[in-house]
C-alpha cells in the first residue's frame, strides 16, 4: 500500500533551468506534505513543507505546490544549481507525526 | 547548530548476533524515531517514541526489534537476532512537539549482516 508515490526515479536538468519533481498521494488525512533532500551517506534533510490547507509555499528557489483535488504535490527548483543534485523524497505527515516517504527521485543538475 | 548524532557509523555483524545502534537526539526534542533504508529502496518508518514509550510502530518493527531511552539522552535501537535482510542504513530522527512532520535526521548507521 503505497500511500506516497514518486513515479520518476530520476530527472536530469540543465543548470539554471527549472527542476520539477512530482509526488502523488492516496490518503487525504495527511496534515503536512514535505520534501526532503538526501545526499549519499547522509541522512535526509528537510527542505520545505506545506500544510494541507494551503496550495503553495515558497522559500527562496524552492516552491511546493499542492493540488488536493488531484492528490498531487510538486517541488519546483528555479534556478537549478549543480549543488541541488541529490535524491529528493516527498513525505506526508499525519496525527501520528510519523513520516511516510515516497521512493525518491534522483535529480542531476548538469553544469 | 544542534544535530542528531548516531553511532556506530558502520557495523558488520554475523547473522544471529545482537546489534545495538545508538542515537543522541537534539536535546529539547520530545519525539524520537527510527527509520531504515535498504540499499536502493525508500526510507521506511520503523518506530516512534514519546514520553518513554513507543507511540507507533510499523510492520517491520517485529519482536526482534526494541527501543529504549535509558538515560534521558541516548535513544537506542536493538536488534536481538540479526537476519541478512536487516542489512540497511538506519536513521534516527527527532522533533519538537508539533505536528509538521519536520524531522531532524542523523547521518545514519550502516548495518551489514553477513
Amino acid at each position: 500500500d503505497q500511500q506516497v508515490k514518486q513515479n520518476s526515479p530520476s530527472l536530469s536538468v540543465q543548470e539554471g533551468r527549472i527542476s520539477i519533481l512530482n509526488c502523488d498521494y492516496t490518503n487525504s488525512m495527511f496534515d503536512y506534505f514535505l520534501w526532503y533532500k538526501k545526499y549519499p551517506a547522509e541522512g535526509p534533510t528537510f527542505l520545505i513543507s506545506i500544510s494541507s490547507i494551503k496550495d503553495k509555499n515558497e522559500d527562496g528557489r524552492f516552491t511546493v505546490f499542492l493540488n488536493k483535488s488531484a492528490k498531487h504535490l510538486s517541488l519546483h527548483i528555479v534556478p537549478s544549481q549543480p549543488g541541488d543534485s541529490a535524491v529528493y523524497f516527498c513525505g506526508s505527515s499525519g496525527s501520528a507525526r510519523q513520516l511516510t516517504f515516497g521512493s525518491g527521485t534522483q535529480l542531476t543538475v548538469l553544469p | 547548530e544542534p544535530e542528531v548524532t548516531q553511532t556506530p557509523s558502520h557495523q558488520v555483524t554475523q547473522m544471529g548476533q545482537e546489534v545495538i545502534l545508538r542515537c543522541v537526539p537534539i536535546s529539547n526534542h520530545l519525539y524520537f524515531y527510527w527509520y531504515r533504508q535498504i540499499l536502493g529502496q525508500k526510507v521506511e518508518f520503523l518506530v516512534s517514541f514519546y514520553n518513554n514509550e513507543i507511540s507507533e510502530k510499523s510492520e517491520i518493527f517485529d519482536d526482534q526489534f526494541s527501543v529504549e531511552r535509558p538515560d534521558g539522552s541516548n535513544f537506542t535501537l536493538k536488534i536481538r537476532s540479526t537476519k541478512l535482510e536487516d542489512s540497511a542504513m538506519y536513521f534516527c530522527a527527532s522533533t519538537e512537539e508539533r505536528n509538521t512532520g519536520e524531522l531532524f535526521f542523523g547521518e545514519g548507521s550502516r548495518l551489514t549482516v553477513l
